[in-house]
């Protein structure tokens, strides 16, 4: 399978652990993205890589949440001190970057619950 | 702010309808719009991609429209099959990003009843 793959799938963590999460994009695709997703709701953007620089952040992304794509490939997630309202999915997500191909593939998902 | 509205929130059809759902944007200088669909506790697969000078995409029964001037773009499913159902999200991107960062509608939730 050559689709984005995201591991774990799930992950259930007591409240004030720590958690990271790993994203494998599709091979050829030089950006890489991270959403987080609550029932009901669609997903709304954390973070966007453009091979290793990360280019823009939001405002959802507070000082407990750090992403990397150290060599423009993979990247982690990693939620530190997790509270109960980060329980959601986080979703990658990955495209070419280029302007005519820019269709967004993403993973399937890591699941979060936080007790 | 860019904010997406779909509407309905959830519709329930038999199987051989042809069915349109809704999306509306506030903000029309858009890169894209793209509509994808979820099917429940998995990820998301894009179905169809418009470029902001685009008017409309075709993919078998499914064929997406744009009128950027006023914000709204439908999604017209035809001779709906029960493995439509689905949850179907419609999302715009920024012209700054080059299409990334996106902001998602809250979806419709769409029931085809065999």
């Amino acid at each position: 399978d050559t689709g984005v793959s995201q591991d774990p799938r799930h992950k259930i963590t007591k409240r004030g652990q720590n958690v990271t999460f790993r994203c494998d994009p599709i091979s050829e695709h030089n950006r890489l993205y991270w959403y987080r997703q609550t029932l009901g709701q669609g997903p709304e953007f954390l973070t966007y890589f453009q091979n290793e620089a990360q280019l823009e952040k939001s405002r959802l992304l507070s000082d407990r949440f750090s992403a990397e794509r150290p060599k423009g490939s993979f990247s982690t997630l990693e939620i530190q001190r997790t509270e109960q309202g980060d329980s959601a999915m986080y979703l990658c997500a990955s495209s070419p970057g280029t302007a005519r191909k820019n269709t967004i593939y993403f993973g399937e998902g890591s699941w979060l619950t936080v007790v | 702010k860019q904010e997406v509205t779909q509407i309905p929130a959830a519709l329930s059809v038999p199987e051989g309808e042809n069915l349109v759902l809704n999306c509306s944007f506030t903000d029309s200088a858009i890169y894209n719009l793209q509509w994808f669909r979820q099917d429940p506790g998995k990820g998301l697969t894009s179905l169809l991609l418009i470029q902001s000078s685009q008017r409309e995409q075709t993919s078998g029964r499914l064929n997406a429209s744009l009128d950027k001037s006023s914000g709204r773009s439908t999604l017209y499913i035809a001779a709906s099959q029960p493995g439509d159902s689905a949850t179907y999200l419609c999302a715009v991107s920024p012209p700054e990003t080059s299409g990334s960062r996106l902001t998602f509608g809250e979806g419709t939730q769409l029931t085809v009843n065999p």
